[in-house]
């Protein structure tokens, strides 16, 4: 079975500027969560999908969002883009989702903004 | 939002046992405590996960006692491909959501 892929794997902006990352889930996983990790503040929870509704909500500012399409795929969108936002994006897609899950995890996105 | 502790580094030589060990003050009665391992420009993998007492697979085990206040790893015989940070993840069901809080996350190198 053909694991969470997420593209672009690499990805440089300038300050100000929008920019979508994408993530394919493992076949027959409908939940679909997003984080953040930064050497500073570590792994952080941005969102969760589950049947194209967002579920959860981390402590994220309204400049990133993101949707789920009905097979499952999601991406996220960062606009107005800060120094702040460089960092490793991860994608993480489960059966379910909820309380008791296993999470199966992407290569990440390495988006650096200059 | 429930906040985990754990060491922030830790050392061992091949074949010896590993313990981890996260705090999680203030779990909710429907979190499950997993535990994460991470290489270096790789996603976190899934290792193992509990509720309480005593979880064992493959490759380790997990100790919750019964005040479910903390958890601990247990890796059996380390070797050098166990060099990774390991994290300790719980649920936030405060509110009604559910925000999982990693911990910052415990960098284990193993020695020859």
């Amino acid at each position: 079975k053909a694991g969470v892929t997420q593209t672009p794997r690499y990805l440089i902006k300038t300050r100000g500027q929008q920019v979508t990352l994408s993530c394919s889930p493992i076949s027959g996983h409908r939940s679909v969560s997003w984080y953040q990790q930064t050497p500073g503040q570590g792994l952080q929870f941005l969102f969760e999908y589950f049947s194209e509704t967002q579920r959860n909500k981390g402590n994220f500012p309204g400049r990133f969002s993101g949707r789920q399409f009905s097979n499952s795929r999601s991406e996220m969108n960062v606009s107005t883009l800060e120094l702040g936002d460089s960092a490793l994006y991860l994608c993480a897609s489960s059966l379910t989702g909820g309380f008791s899950y296993e999470q199966y995890f992407g290569p990440g996105t390495r988006l650096t903004v200059t | 939002l429930a906040k985990t502790t754990q060491p922030i580094s830790m050392d061992s030589y091949e074949g010896q046992e590993v313990n981890i060990t996260c705090s999680h003050n203030n779990i909710a009665t429907n979190d499950y405590i997993t535990w994460y391992q991470q290489f270096p420009s790789q996603g976190p993998r899934f290792i193992i996960q509990g509720y309480k007492t005593k979880v064992t697979n493959e490759v380790a085990s997990l100790f919750i006692p019964a005040d479910r206040k903390s958890s601990t790893l247990s890796l059996p015989r380390v070797s050098l491909s166990d060099t990774a940070v390991y994290y300790c993840l719980v649920g936030d069901g405060a509110g009604g959501s559910y925000i999982p809080t990693f911990g910052r996350g415990t960098s284990l190198i193993v020695h020859p």
